[in-house]
């Protein structure tokens, strides 16, 4: 069955720390891969997304993530956290035989100490 | 921008209750989505339907059930709540024609049962 694994489950960073969040999934085919990001008390909202093309993708607010076929991996990075990055973030994937089955990760919930 | 409304942001129901959770979209979108939330487990899918009166099980279907009569609704059943579906449930929405594509959220109906 396909998964995908988000390695750190709490992270606590102080402001201007850089990000990285791990995302790895089980999966060998084509695939589209997502983070989400939940804000305390809001909805989950798209922070970027990868379809094909350039493996590297740019998001909302500084969010960036690298998508390495080899590694089946798709780690989100920020060069520097802000206060307001204080949330919780989803890793998921599509895969493409599965069409309409979006599988997520458990989450990592990132703290910011300002 | 894209609205998914859900119904109910608290419910507090008993055992063995019949719940009714509704979710409505405003955008046209072909594919809708039940989710349910739980702390370490991230976002697991329950039911979806890419079609008005088309329905496809997910990874944790048992104990729902899911009705769409019209293309902008879609209603998550519990036929008898346990205590074990207390959790946090949350809709989505996407156009994705083909694939599950973007996801768009509603706030999420948090459910207790006793």
């Amino acid at each position: 069955a396909q998964s995908v694994s988000q390695h750190n489950h709490h992270v606590i960073l102080s402001e201007a720390a850089s990000l990285e969040l791990g995302c790895n999934y089980s999966y060998g085919g084509t695939v589209n891969l997502f983070w989400y990001v939940q804000y305390p008390g809001q909805h989950l909202q798209l922070l970027l997304k990868y379809f094909s093309g350039d493996p590297l993708v740019k998001g909302i607010k500084g969010f960036e993530a690298e998508f390495i076929k080899s590694k089946f991996s798709f780690n989100l990075r920020k060069p520097s956290v802000q206060w307001s990055d204080t949330a919780e973030y989803f890793c998921a994937v599509n895969a493409m035989d599965s069409s309409y089955k979006l599988i997520f990760g458990s989450g990592t919930r990132l703290l910011v100490r300002p | 921008d894209v609205k998914v409304t859900q119904s109910s942001r608290y419910l507090v129901k008993r055992t063995g209750e019949k719940v009714f959770l509704e979710c409505v979209q405003d955008m046209d979108h072909e594919n809708m989505f039940w989710y349910r939330q739980d702390p370490g487990l991230g976002l697991r899918l329950i039911y979806f339907s890419y079609d008005v009166k088309m329905k496809e099980k997910g990874d944790i279907p048992e104990g729902y059930s899911v009705s769409r009569e019209k293309k902008e609704r879609f209603s998550l059943i519990l036929e008898s709540a346990s205590t074990n579906q207390t959790s946090m449930y949350l809709c989505a929405s996407s156009l994705g024609q083909g694939d599950a594509g973007e996801l768009f959220f509603g706030e999420g109906s948090r459910l207790t049962v006793l």
